[in-house]
């Protein structure tokens, strides 16, 4: 069955330092791969699309990187900040739905 | 431009009563996901329409169904609510099937007792 991972323990990291998050998937061709950030109580908000033929993508202090081959993304914050606290999910296209993983609670602390 | 809206935000049922969800897209979206997130099951795909008519189905009873209106404009509904449907209910829209990222509204939270 297809499945989505993302580590379930909440990481918690110092202000300033690199947040990396892990997504692993299995029984996927994904034609991209998506990341998300949700806050309590809100709806998910976009924050990276990554192709299959692309290997890696930046946007000021986020980059993803995708490997089809290991079937993982990671996703990376640089110099982190507590306002970067939520949780973040990835998702993954399967036909005509977009399915996504439990997410992960990243707590930044000043 | 407004964001997707979702109504009601809170509400409260009980067992064995039905509920229907409304859900208004982006202007000029014309396409409508459905996904219900509760704490052990994460976000699961529910349905998705695009011009009236649904595209893909998630693995969920026939309790729960959906549908959307020439404007765009979609309505989820379930029937005979049990304590395990409590959950957030969240739309999103999209300008065409498939695009990509997808736009979200903040939610109905239904609370079965």
């Amino acid at each position: 069955s297809q499945k989505i991972e993302q580590n379930s323990e909440a990481l918690n990291i110092q202000e300033g330092k690199t947040a990396t998050l892990t997504c692993n998937y299995t029984n996927y061709s994904p034609a991209y791969l998506q990341w998300y950030r949700q806050d309590p109580g809100r709806g998910p908000v976009f924050l990276l699309l990554i192709r299959e033929n692309e290997k890696e993508k930046r946007k000021e202090r986020l980059k993803v990187t995708f490997d089809t081959t290991l079937k993982q993304s990671l996703f990376h914050i640089t110099a982190s900040q507590p306002a970067d606290s939520a949780t973040y999910l990835c998702a993954l296209n399967s036909g005509y739905a977009l399915n996504f993983g439990k997410g992960t609670s990243l707590l930044v602390t000043p | 431009k407004a964001g997707v809206t979702q109504t009601p935000r809170y509400l409260i049922k009980t067992r064995g009563q039905q509920v229907t969800l409304s859900c208004s897209p982006i202007s000029g979206h014309r396409s409508v996901s459905w996904y219900q997130q509760t704490p052990g099951q994460g976000l699961q795909f529910l349905f998705e329409y695009f011009s009236e008519t649904q595209r893909n189905k998630g693995n969920f009873p026939g309790r729960f169904s959906g549908r959307q209106f020439s404007n765009s404009r979609s309505e989820m509904n379930v029937s005979t609510l049990e304590l395990g449907d409590s959950a957030l209910y969240l739309c999103a829209s999209t300008p065409t099937p498939s695009t990509g990222e997808l736009f979200f509204g903040e939610g109905s939270r239904l609370t079965v007792l």
